[in-house]
């Protein structure tokens, strides 16, 4: 079945480091694939998507290229915030009808200042 | 941009009680809402995907007698914990989507309720 697997957390960097935090994925067919963000108190939030190999999502400065070669979305940010601190999720929705997410386990990020 | 409304955010009950969660869509009719568990430092595991008007569809491993899901209108998901144990105590989180998408359409998250069962 189809699967996703994130790098383990939790993770802490300083402000203004580079960020990646790798996500791989098990799937058949053609699955578009997410990130998601969950601020502390707060429900998931789609931060960025990639729907087809080679494509690349962005957002907030955050950005992930869809890689089939290598089944990877690796989650990636030049310059961290410490408004960055969250929890990421790395999704994949199948092919299917459905369009069911199935999940990694979570990146739990931390910034200091 | 789409709200999800979930409740409660956190509940606790006693052994052998029922939990009823509501997942409400606010600005938008849902067409389609799942119901995820989220067990300490693991994913969020799918438990049903729900149609209105239609039963629900279980994942394997769920147990449908004990996880009832009624989807009885366009803005309201309800899953009900039944006779509910300790080991159902987990972070419950609902999602919608409306219409129909290509390639992917992101769903909407509810924040969650945290069920804690003594």
């Amino acid at each position: 079945g189809n699967s996703v697997t994130q790098m383990e957390g939790p993770v802490t960097l300083s402000e203004e480091a580079f960020l990646t935090i790798n996500c791989t994925y098990t799937a058949t067919g053609y699955p578009s694939l997410f990130w998601y963000v969950q601020y502390p108190g707060e429900g998931l939030q789609l931060l960025l998507k990639a729907t087809k190999a080679d494509d690349k999502g962005s957002n907030k400065g955050f950005e992930a290229t869809y890689r089939k070669e290598t089944t990877s979305f690796h989650l990636e940010k030049g310059s961290v915030q410490v408004s960055d601190s969250a929890v990421y999720f790395c999704a994949l929705s199948d092919s299917g009808g459905a369009q069911k997410l199935v999940f990694g386990q979570g990146t739990r990020l931390t910034i200091n200042p | 941009g789409a709200v999800v409304s979930q409740h409660p955010s956190r509940v606790i009950c006693k052994s052998g009680t029922s939990v009823k969660i509501e997942c409400r869509s606010l600005d938008f009719q849902a067409t389609t809402m799942f119901w995820y568990r989220q067990f300490p430092k693991k994913s969020l595991m799918l438990m049903a995907t729900s149609n209105e008007g239609s039963k629900a569809t279980y994942e394997q491993g769920v147990e449908k007698d004990k996880f009832l899901i009624n989807h009885a209108s366009l803005t309201l998901s309800t899953l009900t914990v039944t006779s509910a144990h300790p080991e159902d105590s987990s972070f419950y989180i609902c999602s919608a989507r409306g219409g129909v998408g290509v390639g992917g359409s992101p769903l909407h998250f509810g924040n969650g309720t945290r069920l804690t069962v003594t």
